[in-house]
């Protein structure tokens, strides 16, 4: 079965430092694979995808994320992080069926320490 | 464009009350999802529809839990009687319904019951 596993539950960085976020995936076929990001009291509003091609794709508000098949991960990065990122972060996979359902990681909570 | 719109975006009620939590879909897409977060146990499918045909309602927690799409522009949720263990954010998305395309979330209805 399909399932999305996000390690980090919460995560603190300081203000212009780097951040990964980590996100590995079980699927037996190629994988379509999402970051989501969830502002205090908002919606889940769509980073960026991936569903072939180039490995590395570029999202919205400067962040990116790479995919490794032979790691089965997804990790999202951003170079420097803005206290305006302190979000929770969700990374999902496409299921099989032709439904547009989406199998959700658990979450992980980013704080930017000043 | 309209993204995803429910109704209302705030409701406190009392306990036995019926509830009912409404959602309009983006127009041309095929699929709507109800979803659920509380920080107990985060963000949870409850429902989805597929041409206005109820797939999959496995994730409705019990019988007090109905939802319906009577057409392609709106889907309702409805809770009767409502219980305070039913307080959350409830969400409504949409897609295309196609694997490798990405699901829109509306800024959905947080649900207090008394």
């Amino acid at each position: 079965a399909q399932s999305v596993t996000q390690p980090d539950i919460h995560i603190t960085v300081s203000e212009g430092a780097s951040l990964e976020l980590r996100c590995n995936y079980s699927y037996g076929a190629t994988p379509y694979l999402f970051w989501y990001v969830q502002s205090p009291g908002q919606g889940l509003q769509l980073l960026l995808k991936y569903f072939s091609g180039d490995t590395l794709v570029q999202g919205i508000k400067g962040f990116e994320a790479e995919f490794k098949r032979s790691q089965s991960s997804f990790n999202l990065r951003k170079p420097s992080v803005h206290w305006s990122d302190a979000a929770e972060y969700f990374c999902a996979v496409g299921h099989s069926g032709n439904t547009g359902k989406l199998i959700f990681g658990q979450g992980t909570t980013l704080q930017v320490k000043p | 464009d309209a993204g995803v719109i429910q109704s209302p975006r705030h409701e406190v009620t009392e306990m036995g009350q019926e509830v009912t939590l409404r959602c309009k879909p983006i127009s041309g897409h095929n699929s709507l999802f109800w979803y659920r977060q509380t920080m107990m146990r985060g963000l949870e499918l409850l429902i989805y529809f597929n041409n206005n045909v109820p797939i999959d309602d496995s994730g409705m927690p019990e019988d007090r839990f109905s939802a319906k799409m009577p057409n392609a522009s709106f889907s309702t949720l409805k809770i009767q009687p409502s219980e305070p263990r039913d307080s959350a954010v409830y969400f409504c998305a949409s897609s295309t319904g196609t694997p490798n395309q990405p699901q829109h979330f509306g800024d959905g209805t947080r649900l207090s019951i008394l």
